[in-house]
């Protein structure tokens, strides 16, 4: 079936270092693709997203490419920040026979130390 | 918009008692999940609704667990009886239309059996 593979954590960076999470899936179609967020005590937050083959998501410095060839999503930052300290998921949406499910990854946990 | 509001924020109840969380969708929103956090399974899909109809509910991890969408603007998640091992966070969410689009999460109700 269709599933989402993230790298996994916890992965500790110092303030102002290079990010990256990285996402493979399995899909039989040609589904959506998502970074979620979760601060602390709070529900997840959509991060990014890209729709379709070679779309690039960005929002709040982050990025990551739809890369069919390899069937990966990885997340990017250049810098990271102490308020960065969360964790991400990453999901795929899919059509399930008339409905659209999404899948999530385990979630991989960031802390960024000063 | 007020965003997706759940109810209670935190149910603390002893074995055996029946727990009813409550989730109102963010208005216009035609699909509904309930989703459950542990930090041993993270994030688990137990049902969900679009157009107020139950379309997949596998995740429901045993009868003990029914949830009910009367209306577009209330969806009910309940136990009963509650067990210790159902301690964990429960998490409402909303979209509106297919797989391109983003879920919205609400705050979650963190419950504890003991």
């Amino acid at each position: 079936g269709n599933s989402v593979t993230q790298m996994e954590g916890p992965v500790t960076l110092s303030e102002e270092a290079f990010l990256t999470i990285n996402c493979t899936y399995t899909a039989t179609g040609y589904p959506s693709l998502f970074w979620y967020v979760q601060y602390p005590g709070e529900g997840l937050q959509l991060l990014l997203k890209a729709t379709k083959a070679d779309d690039k998501g960005s929002n709040k410095g982050f990025e990551a490419t739809y890369r069919k060839e390899t069937t990966s999503f990885h997340l990017e930052k250049g810098s990271v920040q102490v308020s960065d300290s969360a964790v991400y998921f990453c999901a795929l949406s899919e059509r399930k026979t008339s409905y659209d499910k999404v899948i999530f990854g385990p979630g991989t946990s960031l802390s960024v130390i000063p | 918009d007020a965003g997706v509001i759940q109810s209670p924020r935190h149910e603390v109840t002893e074995m055996g008692q029946e727990v009813t969380l409550r989730c109102k969708p963010i208005s216009g929103h035609d699909y509904l999940f309930w989703y459950r956090q542990t930090m041993m399974r993270g994030l688990e899909l137990l049902i969900y609704f679009n157009n107020n109809v139950p379309i997949d509910d596998s995740g429901m991890p045993e009868d003990r667990f029914s949830a009910k969408m009367p209306n577009a603007s209330f969806s009910t998640l309940k136990i009963q009886p509650s067990e210790p091992r159902d301690s964990a966070v429960y998490f409402c969410a909303s979209r509106l239309g297919t797989r391109f689009h983003e879920q919205y999460f609400g705050p979650g109700t963190r419950l504890t059996v003991t």
